[in-house]
């Protein structure tokens, strides 16, 4: 039932380690984004793909890798973890670029 | 630049009152299209409404309503009679480049919304 889901919803971990956050959209959308909300609740992107097209990427280090196997999964892994990585990640999704985004619930990630 | 302001960073209220949340945003583009975004505490983000650069009429949904205004670049929202459960963090939002690119949401810093019973 659920229209965009992320996992895990919480991640902890410690500097220098490599994570994963999955994500999966069942609405049928082209476009998948990544968004990171810091702890002062800005939002900001970070990625967006079209049918598995990078389409949009912004100014990330590059150990931020996101990978689309499909239109329906965008996942994001994170090469060696820094503290400053600390957010909340979402991921969501859209029939196209000007419709509203359909966001998941967030992945709270935390590193120490 | 493209660029979103919500200059309220947070406003209190009592329940029943009405409130308004103020957004202005800056475009290079002359297509572009502003959102509504309610984070609750739960923490999820949920979509309240959508207007593109074209439709300058206001819109009402029950004790929502926005106020849209190209010629002072702001698009307004309004909570009429306030209730405990409209607590949240609401964004304001913008998308394009200012290249005529969609598919980049610009979000403002958000407005914390504390209604008290």
């Amino acid at each position: 039932d659920t229209a965009v889901s992320q996992t895990p919803k919480y991640l902890v971990t410690q500097m220098g380690n490599d994570k994963s956050i999955k994500c999966e959209q069942n609405l049928g959308h082209d476009t998948m984004y990544w968004y990171k909300q810091d702890s002062k609740k800005f939002l900001k992107i970070m990625f967006s793909y079209n049918n598995k097209e990078l389409i949009i990427n912004e100014t990330v280090p590059n150990r931020f890798s996101p990978k689309s196997p499909d239109k329906a999964h965008l996942n994001l892994h994170i090469n060696s973890l820094e503290l400053g990585d600390s957010a909340v990640y979402f991921c969501a999704s859209s029939s196209d670029g000007n419709s509203p985004l359909h966001f998941g619930n967030g992945t709270r990630l935390t590193v120490t | 630049a493209q660029k979103v302001t919500q200059a309220q960073t947070e406003i209190s209220v009592v329940e029943k009152e009405d409130v308004t949340l103020d957004c202005v945003y800056e475009t290079r583009d002359t297509t572009y299209y502003l959102f509504w975004y309610k984070q609750p505490p739960s923490g999820e983000l949920v979509f309240l409404i959508r207007r593109n650069s074209f439709d300058e009429q206001n819109e009402i949904s029950g004790r929502y309503s926005w106020n849209f205004q190209k010629s002072t670049s702001s698009f307004n929202f309004t909570i009429t009679a306030s209730q405990v459960v409209d607590s949240a963090v609401y964004f304001c939002a913008l998308s394009g480049d200012g290249s005529g690119n969609t598919g980049k949401l610009i979000f403002g810093q958000g407005t914390t919304l504390q209604v008290k019973p």
